[in-house]
Order: structure tokens, then C-alpha cells, then sequence
């Protein structure tokens, strides 16, 4: 069974960091793409970052580019999200997605239950 | 990058009605790379759709997706209480992997 578990989130003040971590279970991890995607309250679905099979190919929202950085451990079955400078509309759950191919081409097929992460002084 | 744009923004149906929700990108999809996702209040989104028409694992064959280009359809042949629920449409062809604002079903 695919598990996706995100940890991480919490209240945080704005221009501080938090790093959120995704661990992942009963699939190959290092075969699939991973993604973050947020969703504000109230609010649709808003895509974060993504991160190829081997980490070669990297993507961020224009809204988080320079200030979140992605990254996987595939001997931990592991992804990650660094982020720096947190504005109050940074404020959101955070999804841990599964794709189902290496980079593009695949949607996203299992996703985690979320971190909440909420920017506030 | 390519904005999709969804409509309407609220459909309120009776079960057992038909459903027809619709997904317009502003630039071509790449290979038909359109996914549906359907979320339910305090869940996470699940997927339905991918390829534009090629059900995800376990969906039931009510759900069906259609188009090619620009313009997608999603429809649900008959509503079934559990249906009622938010739905988002997605490209994934290009590395800005968007989703649009989505289209509430809700009941009548």
C-alpha cells in the first residue's frame, strides 16, 4: 500500500524557515516523480515544486522560485521541502504528491494527508 | 505557462442527473497531459482522470474524460450522493504543472 506521510508544518513567523519532509512507502520510490502542492484554506489547489526521479530536473511556482528548494533522498525514501523567507500567504496545507512517471507525463496518482503550515506573527 | 480556466464554477445537480464540467487551457495541452482530480471536504484530492480519458486505478465508469488541445470535458454519467465534491483539472506536459480553480458540484 502507497504511503505518503508529511511532517513539518507548524506556526512559523514571517521571514523565518521551515523544512517539511514527505516519507514515502510501498512503491519504488527512486522510479517516480515527487511533488509539494499547497492549498490555502478555503482555496483551490496551487502546485509548489517538483522533482524528478534522480533529482535532474527541478520546478517551482513562479510565487515560491528563489525561496523554496525541493529536494529527495532516495536512499531514504524521502522528500523534502526548504522554505526561506515565508510570507503570510505562504500559509497553507502542503501536499506530498506521488507522480506517475519520472518527470512530465504524470499525474499525480497518491497524495499524503498534508502539513499545515501557517505564516503568522 | 499554461493557465486553465474551468466552468462553471458551481453545479447543482440531483443525483442521478448528469454532469458535465469543462476544462480550457490557454495554450495546447502536450499530449493530451490532462488529469481530474476530485477532493471531498478534509480530504486529500484523488485521481480520476489521466490522459484526459484514461480512468485512474479503481474509478468507477461513470467518470469519463474527453478532449484534446484546449478544451477538456469531464463527465459523470449519473451522480451518485458520494459525487458531490470539488473537481480540479491539471496539465502535466509542461514543468509548471497547474491545476485550475476548480468546479463545486454540489446538490440541488
Amino acid at each position: 500500500e502507497v504511503q505518503l506521510v508529511e511532517s513539518g508544518g507548524g506556526l512559523v513567523q514571517p521571514g523565518r524557515s521551515l523544512r517539511l519532509s514527505c516519507a514515502a512507502s510501498g512503491f519504488t520510490f527512486d522510479d517516480y516523480a515527487m511533488h509539494w502542492v499547497r492549498q490555502a484554506p478555503g482555496k483551490g489547489l496551487e502546485w509548489v515544486s517538483g522533482i524528478s526521479w534522480n533529482s535532474g530536473s527541478i520546478g517551482y511556482a513562479d510565487s515560491v522560485k528563489g525561496r523554496f528548494t525541493i529536494s529527495r533522498d532516495n536512499a531514504k525514501n524521502s522528500l523534502y521541502l526548504q522554505m526561506n523567507s515565508l510570507r503570510a500567504e505562504d500559509t497553507a496545507l502542503y501536499y506530498c504528491a506521488k507522480a506517475r512517471r519520472t518527470w512530465v507525463a504524470g499525474a499525480f496518482d497518491y497524495w499524503g494527508q498534508g502539513t499545515l503550515v501557517t505564516v503568522s506573527s | 505557462e499554461i493557465v486553465l480556466t474551468q466552468s462553471p464554477g458551481t453545479l447543482s445537480l440531483s443525483p442521478g442527473e448528469r454532469a458535465t464540467l469543462s476544462c480550457r487551457a490557454s495554450q495546447s495541452v502536450s499530449s493530451s497531459y490532462l488529469a481530474w482530480y476530485q477532493q471531498k471536504p478534509g480530504q486529500a484530492p484523488r485521481l480520476l482522470i489521466y490522459g484526459a480519458s484514461s480512468r485512474a486505478t479503481g474509478i468507477p465508469d461513470r467518470f469519463s474524460g474527453s478532449g484534446s488541445g484546449t478544451d477538456f470535458t469531464l463527465t459523470i454519467s449519473r451522480l451518485e450522493p458520494e459525487d458531490f465534491a470539488v473537481y480540479y483539472c491539471q496539465q502535466y506536459g509542461s514543468p509548471r504543472f497547474t491545476f485550475g480553480p476548480g468546479t463545486k458540484v454540489d446538490i440541488k
